[in-house]
């Protein structure tokens, strides 16, 4: 079975500092994908990132990035230079080939200016 | 594209009314899913079809909830009668799973925020 942690329930920080949030997943598959979704208090489900279980490349986007790490189990996300707007809850998930999105129970940031 | 369209976006209804909740996934996605998120209980999965066909529903809370897909662009989940304890936010997300290295990306709705009172 799937399964996805995400460690910390809420953090805060103040604005500009960098922040990373933590996740941990398990599945026997090989063949899996990791994404983070952002939901932000207008509540919908924002997708940021997608990444397949074979490109362990970490990846930049603007001020957020992702560390994929197979051998720890892991899928980090990183906000550098955080900003009021980033306040929200963020959902790292993970889905195989014939099983559906299995959440993690999401993380509370909160950006204080 | 227009992304997963959900309807209605809020929806306040009476404890014993039927409620029916709407999805249009994205065009040539082969998989949807509903979603239920409270406060409660996070985010569950309630079912998911492929390819119209429902695939596990073990995730419906009980026979008052049904839900149809009835061909590739359309979805309802329906709530009958409906209790208060079924206020929750309901999203709607679909897949494809048939584009290779830039598929398998999974679009959510902007969610249907139903209050039973």
């Amino acid at each position: 079975a799937q399964k996805v942690t995400q460690a910390q329930t809420e953090i805060s920080v103040v604005e500009k500092e960098d922040v990373t949030l933590d996740c941990v997943y398990e599945t026997r598959d090989t063949t899996y994908y990791l994404f983070w979704y952002k939901q932000p208090p207008s509540g919908e489900l924002v997708f940021l990132i997608r990444r397949n279980s074979f490109d362990e490349q970490n990846e930049i986007s603007g001020r957020y990035s992702w560390n994929f790490q197979k051998s720890t189990s892991s899928f980090n996300f990183t906000i550098t230079a955080s900003q009021v707007v980033d306040s929200a809850v963020y959902f790292c998930a993970l889905v195989t080939l014939n099983t559906p999105l299995v959440f993690g129970k999401g993380t509370r940031l909160s950006v204080i200016a | 594209d227009a992304g997963v369209i959900q309807s209605p976006r809020h929806e306040v209804t009476e404890m014993g009314q039927e409620v029916t909740l709407r999805c249009k996934p994205i065009s040539g996605h082969d998989y949807l899913f509903w979603y239920r998120q409270t406060m409660m209980r996070g985010l569950e999965l309630l079912i998911y079809f492929n390819n119209n066909v429902p695939i596990d529903d073990s995730g419906m809370p009980e026979d008052r909830f049904s839900a149809k897909m009835p061909n590739a662009s359309f979805s309802t989940l329906k709530i009958q009668p409906s209790e208060p304890r079924d206020s929750a936010v309901y999203f709607c997300a679909s897949r494809n799973t048939t584009g290779g290295l830039s598929g398998n990306t999974i679009y959510f709705g902007e969610g249907s925020w139903l209050t039973v009172v």
